[in-house]
């Protein structure tokens, strides 16, 4: 069974701090990561993908993998109360030989951003 | 066009009724997929398509039947449904069946059993 775990909080930072998320897979093949940002009774957004070792950065966030530990975090900087959501971790599991993929999500870590 | 539509975005229906939920992408996408996802839960993949043919079936019960029209087009027809199966239906759509580059997901429809 291919699990994702992640902290399911919440994790409360204040206005303008780092917010910190942390996501590990047991899958040892998967080369697809993201991460998926959910406003309370909307669909997932995509805000961040990343597929090789190192960190990845897009404005203000900074998603960071080490496939040799199976673990991918993501880092906002500067957090708003707009960022108050939860974040999904979400791995590509392929099967049937690699011709099919799917996204294997972890439980979600709500963060809470405080004005 | 780089959105996922799906409709509606609310549907209640009585545990005799028959409904249906419906998707469409128009990105050329070539696999497409339901998921159902609970209140404070992640989302649980149910079904998937790849090139309109149904190449993933999670073991879910046959009161939920999807169906690939065309490759733009998806639909999960409900039937005889438990209120247990309230959740938000979530529609995603990835570039190729291997999702190495993610998935575009719709707004979801908003189902209530009664």
């Amino acid at each position: 069974q291919k699990e994702v775990e992640q902290n399911s909080g919440p994790l409360s930072v204040p206005e303008g701090a780092i917010a910190s998320l942390n996501c590990t897979y047991s899958d040892r093949v998967s080369q697809s990561f993201f991460w998926y940002r959910q406003y309370s009774g909307k669909s997932p957004e995509l805000i961040m993908s990343i597929y090789s070792n190192g960190d990845k950065e897009d404005g203000r966030f900074t998603a960071q993998l080490n496939k040799a530990s199976q673990y991918v975090s993501l880092l906002i900087r500067d957090s708003q109360p707009s960022d108050s959501a939860t974040y999904l971790c979400a791995v590509n599991i392929l099967a049937y030989g690699g011709s099919q993929g799917n996204l294997i999500f972890g439980k979600g870590t709500k963060l809470s951003v405080k004005p | 066009d780089t959105e996922v539509t799906q409709t509606p975005k609310h549907l209640v229906m009585g545990m005799t009724n028959k409904k249906s939920l419906k998707c469409e992408q128009h990105m050329g996408h070539r696999a497409m997929y339901w998921y159902k996802q609970k209140a404070k839960k992640p989302p649980e993949l149910m079904f998937v398509y790849s090139y309109e043919k149904l190449s993933i079936n999670e073991s879910v019960p046959s009161r939920f039947s999807p169906e690939c029209p065309n490759s733009s087009l998806l639909n999960l027809h409900l039937h005889a449904l438990q209120p247990e199966d309230s959740a938000l239906y979530l529609c995603a759509s990835s570039q190729d069946p291997r999702t190495v580059s993610g998935y575009t997901f719709g707004s979801g429809t908003r189902l209530t059993v009664v």
